[in-house]
């Protein structure tokens, strides 16, 4: 079944070491995005791919930066973690042109100790 | 900027029973998707019906329906023969037109909560 899968599912790291969240997508999609979603909140975009163009969010903090090296794999980065960065990261997939429709990954729960 | 406001935290409803879940919008444009979106608990998010702002007609999938008042900007959804499985956290979302490739902006969620 085509999908979009994140690894890990659940990552703990410590105050200020990097960490990277892995997403992929069997889907084909040419576009990929990132959500950050924090207890009790509603998901809130970070950034996305369309095809290879990046596109940042205005409010995103520099601490995350994100790297599609090919259509089926995204990675975000979080260069030093901070405790208020704990939260859920959605991935999710979208084909442009499809009526904005996402289809999203289980997620992966970041614990920063 | 867009926003989506969902004004219930938290329905319950008894198993069989029908519900109402709120959301309403705010945006500048004519043209736009709204969606909804179930996520359970520890599982993904899955897209429960989307409708398409220049359509009039509600859109419909099996015991889900909306409620989309587009003048009042409100997009509310109702699940009719409330099963157990419906149980879960309910997000409404909007979604610019034109290429489809930016994100969605989400209203904060409603936790249902069925009864058996």
């Amino acid at each position: 079944d085509a999908m979009v899968i994140q690894n890990p599912r659940y990552q703990v790291t410590q105050f200020g070491k990097p960490v990277t969240l892995s997403c992929s997508q069997t889907l084909n999609h040419n576009v990929m995005y990132w959500y950050q979603q924090k207890s009790s909140q509603a998901p809130k975009l970070l950034f996305h791919y369309y095809d290879k163009d990046f596109n940042n969010e205005a409010d995103t903090p520099d601490n995350f930066q994100s790297r599609r090296p090919n259509t089926s794999f995204c990675f975000l980065d979080i260069r030093s973690p901070g405790l208020g960065d704990a939260a859920m990261y959605l991935c999710a997939t979208g084909a442009s042109g499809r009526r904005n429709e996402q289809f999203f990954g289980p997620g992966t729960r970041l614990t920063v100790l | 900027a867009q926003t989506v406001t969902q004004s219930q935290p938290e329905m319950s409803v008894q198993e069989a029973e029908t519900v109402t879940l709120s959301c309403t919008y705010d945006t500048s444009e004519s043209d736009y998707y709204l969606f909804w979106y179930k996520q359970p608990p520890s599982r993904q998010m899955i897209l429960v019906i989307r409708q398409e702002a220049y359509k009039q007609q509600n859109a419909t999938e099996n015991r889900f329906s909306v409620n989309f008042q587009k003048a009042a900007k409100s997009f509310s959804l109702k699940i009719s023969d409330s099963q157990l499985g419906d149980a879960a956290m309910y997000f409404c979302a909007y979604g610019e037109s034109g290429g489809g490739a930016d994100g969605l902006t989400f209203g904060k969620g409603t936790h249902l909560i069925i009864q058996p």
